[in-house]
């Protein structure tokens, strides 16, 4: 079983639409999580951390379950803007390495 | 305040030879991880350093590849006799300590094409 588990999609929603991405971990002692973006053939960047009461950013909300291992990100009245692959990252406990990438979901937020 | 700084952008290099990926962390940072990305695949974790040390690199193919972080100076990648299946993004992050509490920030990439 991998790490890290995204379903790759891709995902094409139109303009406006609510789309949801979903991840899960192996490892139940993982400490922190967080959603990075990444942009064709850019760098992966921070979208927002995720905590386990859920946090709210802009039209960006992200969820966290322990005990099923599972982490959701919500995207609400979708821009062209969105379009990218979005990566579930987790920072597995006991490991030096600290962040583990899932392997991603694609969007693409149509006209 | 410069972000993570990654050198060079773009790397071609031919079947055998040696490629150097060079990466300077934030300002006050003294930890980097490389990371690679296939094509169409995610991130892979390659090796964690600290200044002078090898944390971790569990990640790093058992040959021809290296990494150092010496004391001055960028931390360095170097793939040795490249093959075709060298190419690929090298993204280099950084961090002030070790907690990865607030996620990474990544350099924009070296992109490697072995031809």
């Amino acid at each position: 079983r991998k790490e890290v588990e995204q379903d790759p999609g891709p995902f094409n929603v139109p303009e406006g639409a609510t789309v949801a991405f979903n991840c899960t971990y192996s490892n139940s002692a993982s400490q922190s999580f967080f959603w990075y973006r990444q942009d064709c053939r850019k760098e992966p960047k921070l979208l927002m951390s995720v905590y386990s009461s859920g946090n709210e950013d802009g039209r960006f909300t992200a969820q966290l379950n322990r005990a099923s291992q599972y982490i959701s990100l919500l995207i609400r009245d979708s821009k062209l803007s969105d379009s990218a692959t979005y990566l579930c990252v987790v920072n597995m406990a006991g490991s030096a390495r600290q962040l583990t990438f899932g392997s991603g979901t694609q969007l693409t937020v149509l006209p | 305040n410069a972000g993570v700084m990654q050198n060079p952008r773009h790397l071609v290099r031919r079947r055998g030879q040696e490629a150097r990926l060079r990466c300077s962390p934030m300002k006050g940072h003294s930890h980097v991880y490389w990371y690679r990305q296939l094509p169409e695949e995610g991130l892979k974790f390659m090796v964690y350093l600290q200044k002078e040390n090898i944390i971790d690199e569990s990640g790093m193919p058992k040959e021809r590849f290296s990494a150092e972080f010496p004391k001055e100076g960028p931390s360095i990648l170097r793939i040795q006799q490249v093959v075709r299946g060298d190419s690929a993004a090298y993204f280099c992050a950084s961090s002030p300590n070790g907690q990865g509490i607030n996620g990474y920030t990544f350099g924009s990439g070296t992109r490697l094409t072995v031809v």
